[in-house]
């Protein structure tokens, strides 16, 4: 079973800053992974798939890299807005499971 | 676009069995592969199973396997998924999401949620 650990658990940023969200995989996951945000009272949005596409609507502030067992989500100039917990994702084929990480909590100061 | 609204908050006893339906528009239910999340309060995400979208088989995360059973009515473009034996552990929002497929398949779209409460 693959596990996916983000960090930090919580990042506290101003306007303007940089945000950089971490994801390890327990085994390499090859490209396919994908990142959400969730505002409070809401239900998960897909911000990234297949490690770096953007899904339609979203930011080119938000940005996603990486390979194997490492992936970063990069959200380049913070807006207030973007205060959220943010997920990375993963999906197995066998045995077929949809895994998700434990959440960075988004700050903005 | 596909569009998901989910039925109403349910209060229920430990024991009993919950049914939580999802309507898809946007799409017909047999163009989607429909899976279900569920969040307890303050805790993250969790993937409860859903339809394989290689060969429409229904799949089941471990955890649940046994208490959960997820049906579709391509009639009226409903998914339900209904868990039994409640007990308060099970406390939680319960979204539906469809698959959205690229170079691999991710939940894309959402509904909004059911809360599900578990009670004396």
């Amino acid at each position: 079973e693959i596990v996916l650990t983000q960090s930090p658990a919580t990042l506290s940023l101003s306007p303007g800053e940089r945000a950089t969200l971490s994801c390890r995989a327990s085994q390499s996951i090859s490209s396919y992974l994908a990142w959400y945000q969730q505002k409070p009272g809401q239900a998960p949005r897909l911000l990234i798939y297949d490690v770096s596409y953007r899904a339609t609507g979203i930011p080119a502030r938000f940005s996603g890299s990486g390979s194997g067992t490492d992936f970063t989500l990069t959200i380049s100039s913070l807006e207030p807005e973007d205060l959220a917990v943010y997920y990375c994702q993963h999906r197995t084929n066998w045995p077929p499971s949809i895994t998700f990480g434990q959440g960075t909590r988004l700050e903005i100061k | 676009q596909v569009q998901l609204v989910q039925s109403g908050a349910e209060v229920k006893k430990p024991g009993a069995s919950v049914k939580v339906s999802c309507k898809v528009s946007g799409y017909t239910l047999t163009e989607v592969s429909m899976h279900w999340v569920r969040q307890a309060p303050g805790k993250g995400l969790e993937w409860i199973g859903g339809f394989d979208p290689q060969d429409g088989e229904a799949i089941y995360a471990q955890k649940f396997q046994g208490r959960v059973t997820m049906t579709e009515d391509t009639s009226t473009d409903t998914a339900y998924m209904a868990l039994s034996t409640l007990r308060s552990e099970d406390t939680a929002v319960y979204f539906c999401a469809t698959l959205f497929c690229a170079g691999d398949c991710y939940p894309g779209y959402w509904g909004q949620g059911t809360l599900v409460t578990v009670s004396s």
